[in-house]
């Protein structure tokens, strides 16, 4: 079955700096890599995906892109702020129906320093 | 964010009784999941259902039942037969077919003594 695997466990950043956090997918047919952060005792929240018919995406200060020969894929966030500070899970999937089960990686602990 | 709970937010129990975590959605999504974190360990998958009256384990069921007998609510009954039940659970949902975005409860936190 698919595996996902996501470095580092722990990233510490000065605010305003870059972050970025890589995930590797074992099972070549997944299509679907979702990004979510979870804060503190909090339930884990969407901020981006990527389907594997495109190889970036972006939005604002965050952007995702995807390499499928190499079969991984990552997250970027730019100019740092205190409140990025969370745990960054990483994803994937087949799609849809039963093949649309995530296999997260084991997260990110991200801490932004002012 | 609220369309999809979970309660209680904490729960305490004794070793040996069965304790069932309650999930419902408003959202009209078909699928719905279940997940353990651990620390360290990320996000586990329990059980998940794709309909009404159907369901399928996934990684790490043993221990654990669910039923889903209306769309809006998937109950999690963690048994006495799980060896380590203390953990946070997280209960999701999903519009079945090609999109696969899950939505997640705020979780409950078992403590089992």
């Amino acid at each position: 079955g698919e595996n996902v695997e996501q470095h580092p466990s722990t990233l510490s950043v000065q605010e305003g700096d870059s972050a970025v956090i890589k995930c590797t997918y074992s099972d070549s047919a997944s299509n679907y890599f979702p990004w979510y952060k979870q804060e503190l005792g909090k339930r884990p929240q969407l901020i981006i995906d990527i389907r594997s018919n495109v190889g970036e995406k972006k939005d604002q200060r965050i952007a995702v892109t995807l390499n499928k020969t190499a079969k991984h894929f990552s997250l970027h966030i730019t100019e740092t702020q205190p409140e990025d500070s969370a745990v960054y899970f990483c994803a994937a999937s087949k799609g849809g129906g039963s093949q649309g089960n995530l296999i997260f990686g084991k997260g990110t602990k991200l801490s932004v320093k002012p | 964010d609220g369309g999809i709970t979970q309660s209680p937010k904490y729960l305490f129990r004794k070793e040996g009784q069965n304790v069932t975590l309650s999930c419902e959605q408003n959202l009209n999504h078909d699928a719905m999941y279940w997940y353990r974190q651990d620390p360290g360990q990320g996000l586990r998958l329990i059980y998940y259902s794709q309909i009404v009256n159907d369901f399928q384990k996934g990684d790490i069921a043993e221990g654990y039942s669910v039923s889903r007998e209306k769309k809006e609510s998937f109950p999690l009954t963690v048994t006495s037969a799980q060896k380590n039940p203390t953990a946070f659970y997280l209960c999701a949902s999903s519009i079945s077919g090609l999109k696969s975005e899950q939505y997640f409860g705020p979780g409950t936190r078992l403590t089992v003594t």
